[in-house]
């Protein structure tokens, strides 16, 4: 069975730029959850998608966007970056039952310079 | 509101000795209880989970973590390391609401 992927693995832009990250999550799965790993800032939750819709989010700022499509992948949309917009961003999904534990990706390590 | 704190930001031992990341927990309600691994640059991996079954979870790679509602703690532990376990340990808790809270993390570092 294949994981959570994500893409890109990597991504450089420059400081007021729009970044786009991509998530697919594991076959089954209708929850997505996307997290920021900051340097020394640990994991902080920043959006859930269930069934299209976004069902929470944390405590950043509206530039921090995303969504959910029909097929239950989906994307983390970053406007007018900031050099501390800088992180892994990692997506995780879960099947929404039971105990709810969430199944990782690797990351997209996003550098804004 | 949940919540959780690990005890230690770093643990240093060495190979062959045994592991013990230390996590309590908050919880208003009967908790769910995840350890997760981050190996350097990589996503998370599950660990083991603690669902209110049985309070010693075994988990992959030997490591198993014992659940003690009267001390709110579920630590981690490994009989003997193995260079293949530093990493970033993450404990995590639930209160079933795809609303999951994660410690600070836990470096292990293995010596030979």
């Amino acid at each position: 069975e294949a994981g959570v992927t994500q893409s890109p693995t990597h991504l450089i832009k420059t400081r007021g730029q729009q970044a786009t990250l991509r998530c697919s999550p594991i076959s089954g799965h209708t929850s997505v959850y996307w997290y920021q790993q900051a340097l020394g800032l640990g994991l902080q939750f920043l959006l859930w998608y269930d069934e299209g819709e976004e069902r929470n989010r944390g405590n950043f700022p509206p530039r921090f966007s995303g969504r959910q499509f029909p097929n239950y992948s989906s994307e983390l949309n970053v406007n007018a970056l900031e050099l501390e917009d800088s992180a892994l961003y990692l997506c995780a999904s879960s099947d929404g039952t039971g105990y709810y534990e969430q199944y990782f990706g690797p990351g997209t390590r996003l550098t804004v310079t | 509101a949940q919540s959780v704190t690990q005890l230690d930001s770093h643990v240093s031992v060495s190979e062959g000795t045994p592991v013990l990341l230390r996590c309590n927990y908050s919880s208003s309600y009967s908790p769910s209880l995840f350890w997760y691994v981050q190996h350097p640059n990589k996503g998370l991996q599950l660990l083991l989970k603690y669902t209110s079954a049985a309070t010693l979870v075994k988990g992959i790679n030997g490591f198993e973590a014992e659940f003690k509602k009267s001390e709110t703690s579920f630590h981690l532990t490994k009989p003997s390391a193995h260079m293949s376990d530093a990493a970033e340990y993450f404990c995590v808790v639930s209160e079933g609401s795809n609303d999951m809270r994660f410690g600070a993390g836990t470096r292990l570092t293995v010596k030979p």
